[in-house]
């Protein structure tokens, strides 16, 4: 059981260069969540999605685009890298509306530099 | 605005021994979910316990448990009999019953003296 994936796990990016962070999910869950990790914040929420064809805008979404064109694919784009974009990337998924004390399965994360 | 609040940046405790970690939250919410998470060096985010605000008993899953005093907007988990694996980040985790969205403190990192 897979669970949540995320892939790159690692990547190093110049400034100004655009790239995709893929997550997916086998569980069939309909929410999906973006978070940023950096150091003395915890985690905060960049984007998430309700359902396919969803997505809305979370703490910080500027400089980050969402897809969800798949129930399965939240999909995580960095159209001009910064280096204030340096960070740890988790995707979560989570079932549906009434399962109010389900948590969150997370995937790995993804370690992103932009130099 | 939700807020959650983890006011100890870092704790040690000796193993074998037992362990308070603080949380404390702001909602107006009267219905809403608790979480604790570990994240290892490994970087994976693992529940440890979860509670509804609606239950007044305590949740526990085997050497964890949480105090969970509402009226104070409290949520702390105690960790017991303190193991090496045990050390970590821990994060507290607030979901209101009427919003997708999670909120999660700032995180305590935890050490476990051998």
């Amino acid at each position: 059981n897979a669970g949540v994936t995320q892939t790159p796990k690692f990547r190093v990016l110049k400034t100004g260069q655009s790239m995709t962070l893929l997550c997916a999910q086998d569980m069939n869950h309909e929410y999906m969540y973006w978070y940023r990790q950096d150091p003395g914040m915890g985690l905060r929420l960049i984007h998430y999605s309700v359902g396919e064809g969803t997505t809305a805008k979370g703490e910080v979404p500027d400089g980050y685009n969402v897809s969800r064109l798949k129930k399965q694919n939240f999909l995580l784009g960095l159209e001009s890298a910064a280096p204030s974009q340096t960070s740890v990337y988790f995707c979560a998924s989570r079932v549906g509306w009434f399962t109010g004390n389900q948590p969150q399965h997370f995937g790995d994360g993804t370690r992103l530099s932009i130099l | 605005a939700q807020t959650v609040t983890q006011s100890q940046p870092e704790m040690s405790v000796q193993e074998a021994e037992t362990v308070t970690l603080s949380c404390t939250y702001d909602t107006s919410e009267s219905d809403y979910y608790l979480f604790w998470y570990k994240q290892p060096p490994s970087r994976q985010m693992i529940l440890v316990i979860r509670q509804e605000a609606y239950k007044q008993q305590n949740a526990t899953e085997n050497r964890f448990s949480v105090n969970f005093q509402k009226a104070a907007k409290s949520f702390s988990l105690k960790i017991s009999d303190s193991q090496l694996g045990d050390a970590a980040m821990y994060f507290c985790a607030h979901r209101g019953s009427g919003t997708y969205k999670y909120i999660f403190g700032t995180g305590t990192r935890l050490k476990v003296l051998a």
